[in-house]
Order: structure tokens, then C-alpha cells, then sequence
């Protein structure tokens, strides 16, 4: 069954932090990851990645997948408290068609 | 910025009626989907459309039906809304094509079924 592991569930910090949240996967023909931020309601996207080892860069925000072992890593450098959100992580996969599996998400909040 | 909208934005309803969440974009994109996501949980994808004429069963177990009559249009409906369809739906559209894309999301309709 394809799957979709987030961790840690939930992480608070204080501002200037650096985090580092995680995600696993096991999907059968894997095309793409990908990370959003969900404030209150709608997720918006952030990185898509496809190729092991390329890391993806915009702001404090940073991501790289690692194909071979099945995970991929997203960075938040120097946080502020607008960064606190749920960062969801999701995998393409062709199986039949193609599907998104999210995973549970990670909740951050940043301290004052 | 994503032009993807959902209505209504909060509905409660009784048990045993009928009801359609709308979803419409204006981005010209093939691909839409629908997504339940309790509280403090994951999304779970429930129907997906790669087009006109197109609809798939996501991995959730759903009661509900959709239609894609036409590009911008994806409704979502219950014929026999029940306390356990209590949740958030988000509607979600993306570029077509073989290629993989990110997703836009709506802004989500939270249903109460008492």
C-alpha cells in the first residue's frame, strides 16, 4: 500500500530557529514530491521535486529528495512566526492513474 | 494566484438531504480533485477528474459522486448526507499533460451533518 510518513508530527521553536521536518514514502512508481504550507485553510504549494540530490531553494525555505533511501528533507532557516503552519508533504505516483498521497503533516509553530 | 473557488464555505445540513459542494476554476486546467481532510489530518483524496467525461475513485471510500461536464467545473455531491460526512472537502485543479504538476487548492467547504 502506498504511503506517505511525516515527522515529527508537531514542533515548536523560537524565532531564528533553524527546523528540519522529514519525510518518507513507499510508493510503487514514484513520479514526483511535492511540499505545501497550509495556514488555516487552502494548502499552498512550495517545492516540487523529482531528482535525487538537486536541492530546491526560495527564501529560508529549502528541499532536496533522496530517491534511493526514500525520503526528502524540507529546511526553514532563521524562522519566524509567520512559518508557523502544517507543511504537508505529497508523492505522485502512477498506479493505474496517477494519484497524490499526502502525508499527516507536520504542525510547527514559532515562537515569539 | 490561483483562481479556484469553492461553495458555499461553511454549510450545516440534516441528516438524510441532499447536497452538491461546487468547484470551479478558471485556469483552464484538466486535471481537478476532490479531497475529505478531518481536523488535524490528512488529506484523503476522493474523486479525481483528468478531464471532461473523466472521473476516478480516489483511495477513500466515499459515498459521494462527481461530474465533469465541462474543464472548469468539478461538483461534488451526497445524495444522503450523513453525521459521518462531517469534515472538510477541498477541491484541487493542476495542469494536464504527462508531466507532473503542483496543485491549487480552493479555499474548502467545511460541512456539518447533525
Amino acid at each position: 500500500e502506498d504511503k506517505v510518513v511525516q515527522s515529527p508530527l508537531s514542533l515548536v521553536v523560537h524565532e531564528g530557529d533553524t527546523v528540519t521536518l522529514n519525510c518518507s514514502y513507499e510508493v510503487t512508481n514514484f513520479r514526483s514530491l511535492l511540499w505545501y504550507k497550509q495556514e488555516k485553510k487552502a494548502p499552498t504549494f512550495l517545492f516540487m521535486l523529482t531528482s535525487s540530490g538537486i536541492e530546491k531553494k526560495s527564501g529560508r525555505l529549502s528541499s532536496i529528495l533522496d530517491k534511493k533511501e526514500l525520503f526528502s528533507i524540507l529546511n526553514i532557516t532563521a524562522t519566524q512566526t509567520g512559518d508557523s503552519a502544517v507543511y504537508l508533504c505529497a508523492v505522485e505516483a502512477r498506479t493505474g492513474g496517477f494519484k497524490t498521497i499526502f502525508g499527516a503533516g507536520t504542525r510547527l509553530f514559532v515562537k515569539a | 494566484e490561483a483562481d479556484i473557488y469553492q461553495t458555499p464555505r461553511y454549510l450545516v445540513i440534516g441528516t438524510g438531504k441532499k447536497i452538491t459542494l461546487e468547484c470551479s476554476q478558471t485556469m483552464g486546467h484538466d486535471k481537478m480533485y476532490w479531497y475529505q481532510q478531518d481536523p488535524g489530518m490528512e488529506l484523503h483524496l476522493i474523486h479525481y477528474s483528468y478531464g471532461v467525461n473523466s472521473t476516478e475513485k480516489g483511495d477513500l471510500s466515499s459515498e459521494s459522486t462527481v461530474s465533469r461536464i465541462r474543464t472548469e467545473h468539478f461538483p461534488l455531491t451526497l445524495e444522503s448526507a450523513r453525521p459521518s460526512h462531517t469534515s472538510q472537502y477541498l477541491c484541487a485543479s493542476g495542469r494536464g499533460g504527462a508531466g507532473s504538476y503542483e496543485q491549487y487548492f480552493g479555499p474548502g467547504t467545511r460541512l456539518t451533518v447533525t
